[in-house]
């Protein structure tokens, strides 16, 4: 049980086009669900908190006019990148929170922006 | 604000060797310290959930200890194998106003066959 899928896995874009991404709990509903970027040899970085029908949370240095989150159902969150550019090339990464603390990962989407 | 810090930030070693990741955290209030494990180019597989309240947790050949006073973790590897190698990342969780996992830069590591 606690399995997230994200889709898609990698997607490339035109700089200045805009991108979604899709987090989904598969097999249990996620009362929070999270975005990290993770940029090559670095770690993770939280992006964003989303809790169900609620406004995200957004971390320090994070536009959140840039970067987009829905999180309309305890199974679904969505992340869209808007007007993209190079410098948002990068492997985002969810998770999901049920009760308790612990996170389940989603496998992950390499952006390119072209 | 919490800070992670993983040390070494790159191991070799030979295949069958017993080996030794550290992770430490600057901020001692936490709720649990996890271990994973990520492939290149992949998502994030957990090993390990240490609450904060337990000193250590075991999986196959795997152990984590967690001393939160002194604001450090280790994982153990034990009989190391080829399939080992990947980057070992150690997160914290803090709560509070931080609800997301702080993570560390992680260990990439290698299994010589």
């Amino acid at each position: 049980g606690a399995v997230v899928s994200q889709h898609p896995s990698r997607v490339i874009c035109k700089s200045g086009t805009s991108v979604k991404i899709e987090c989904r709990s598969l097999d249990f509903q996620a009362t929070t669900m999270f975005w990290y970027r993770q940029f090559p040899k670095k770690s993770l970085m939280l992006m964003a908190t989303s809790n169900e029908g609620s406004k995200a949370t957004y971390e320090q240095g994070v536009e959140k006019d840039k970067f987009l989150i829905n999180h309309a159902s305890l199974t679904l969150s969505t992340l869209t990148v808007t007007s993209a550019h190079p410098e948002d090339s990068s492997f985002y990464i969810c998770s999901a929170r049920r009760s308790g603390y612990e996170q389940y990962f989603g496998p992950g989407t390499r952006l390119t922006v072209t | 604000k919490q800070e992670v810090t993983q040390i070494p930030a790159a191991l070799s070693v030979p295949e069958g060797e017993n080996l030794v990741l550290n992770c430490s955290f600057t901020d001692s209030a936490i709720y649990n310290l996890q271990w994973f494990r990520q492939d290149p180019g992949k998502g994030l597989t957990s090993l390990l959930l240490i609450q904060s309240s337990q000193r250590e947790q075991t999986s196959g050949r795997l152990n984590a200890s967690l001393d939160k006073s002194s604001g450090r973790s280790t994982l153990y590897i034990a009989a190391s194998q080829p399939g080992d190698s990947a980057t070992y990342l150690c997160a914290v969780y803090s709560g509070g106003g931080a609800d997301g996992l702080t993570f560390g830069k992680g260990t990439h590591l290698i299994i010589q066959p």
